[in-house]
C-alpha cells in the first residue's frame, strides 16, 4: 500500500485478554514507531525499531506491554492482561530512516482500543 | 529530557479570523521543532517543522510558525482559517544532533473553526 497500514482500526476486548495490534510500514522504511494517545495522557512515545539494531522500548509502561518487528518490516504490539486504563488509540509510524531532520515519519491511522 | 507543553486544549474561532496555537518547550540540548495535524480518524500529517536557521517557518494550507529561543516557544499561526481546518494540533520535540526520531508530543490543541 502507499501509506502506513494499521489493523484493526477498533478492536473491543474484555480485561484480562490479549490483545495483538499490527503495523505494515511503508516499504522500504527501516525505522518504525509506535506511540500511544489517551485521554489526559496526550501522545506518547512507546517503542522504536530501527533496521536490525535492538529497539528502544524505553517508553512501554509496563511489562504488559511488548512489540516485534518481523523481517523488518511488519510490527505487531502486544498487550497481556489488558486493563482499563490501556485503553487508547495505537499510533505506528514509520520512515526510511532514523534522522527526524532528513526523514519524515508518515502516521497510521491508529488501533482504537477499547477495554471493557 | 525534553517536554512540551501546548497552554490550550481547545481553541475556537470564527471562520476567516487568524489564530495562534501555542507551544512551550523545554530541553537541556539542541531541538528540532515540529507541529503535526489530525484530522477525524485519520493520522497525524506533518504541517511544518523547525531545524535550524530563519525562525520563522512555513509550512501547508497556509500555516506558519516561529521559533523563538529566549522564550523556548514555537506558536503555529494562520492569518485566516477555514472550516476545513478544524483539526487537532500536536507540537512535538526531538532532539538535535543524534537523534532517533523519536518525538516527545504536546497534549494537543482542538481547533475548532466556526461558520
Amino acid at each position: 500500500g502507499a501509506g502506513v497500514s494499521q489493523s484493526p482500526s477498533n478492536k473491543v476486548t474484555e480485561k484480562g485478554k490479549d490483545v495483538e495490534l499490527r503495523c505494515d510500514p511503508i516499504s522500504g522504511h527501516t525505522a518504525l514507531y509506535w506511540y500511544r494517545q489517551s485521554l489526559g495522557q496526550g501522545l506518547e512515545f512507546l517503542i522504536y525499531f530501527q533496521g536490525n539494531s535492538a529497539p528502544d522500548k524505553s517508553g512501554l509502561p509496563s511489562d504488559r506491554f511488548s512489540a516485534e518487528r518481523t523481517g523488518g518490516s511488519v510490527s505487531t504490539l502486544t498487550i497481556q492482561r489488558t486493563q482499563q486504563e490501556d485503553s487508547a488509540v495505537y499510533l505506528c509510524a514509520s520512515s526510511l530512516a532514523t534522522d527526524i531532520a532528513k526523514n519524515i515519519q508518515y502516521f497510521g491511522a491508529g488501533t482504537r482500543l477499547s477495554v471493557l | 529530557a525534553q517536554s512540551v507543553t501546548q497552554l490550550d486544549s481547545q481553541v475556537p474561532v470564527f471562520e476567516e479570523a487568524p489564530v495562534e496555537l501555542r507551544c512551550n518547550y523545554s530541553s537541556s540540548v539542541s531541538v528540532y521543532l515540529f507541529w503535526y495535524v489530525q484530522y477525524p480518524n485519520q493520522g497525524l500529517q506533518l504541517l511544518l517543522k523547525y531545524l535550524s536557521g530563519s525562525t520563522l517557518v512555513k509550512g501547508i494550507n497556509g500555516f506558519e510558525a516561529e521559533f523563538n529561543k529566549s522564550q523556548t516557544s514555537f506558536h503555529l499561526r494562520k492569518p485566516s482559517v477555514h472550516i476545513s481546518d478544524t483539526a487537532e494540533y500536536f507540537c512535538a520535540v526531538s532532539r538535535g544532533s543524534g537523534n532517533t526520531g523519536k518525538l516527545i508530543f504536546g497534549q494537543g490543541t482542538t481547533l475548532q473553526v466556526k461558520p
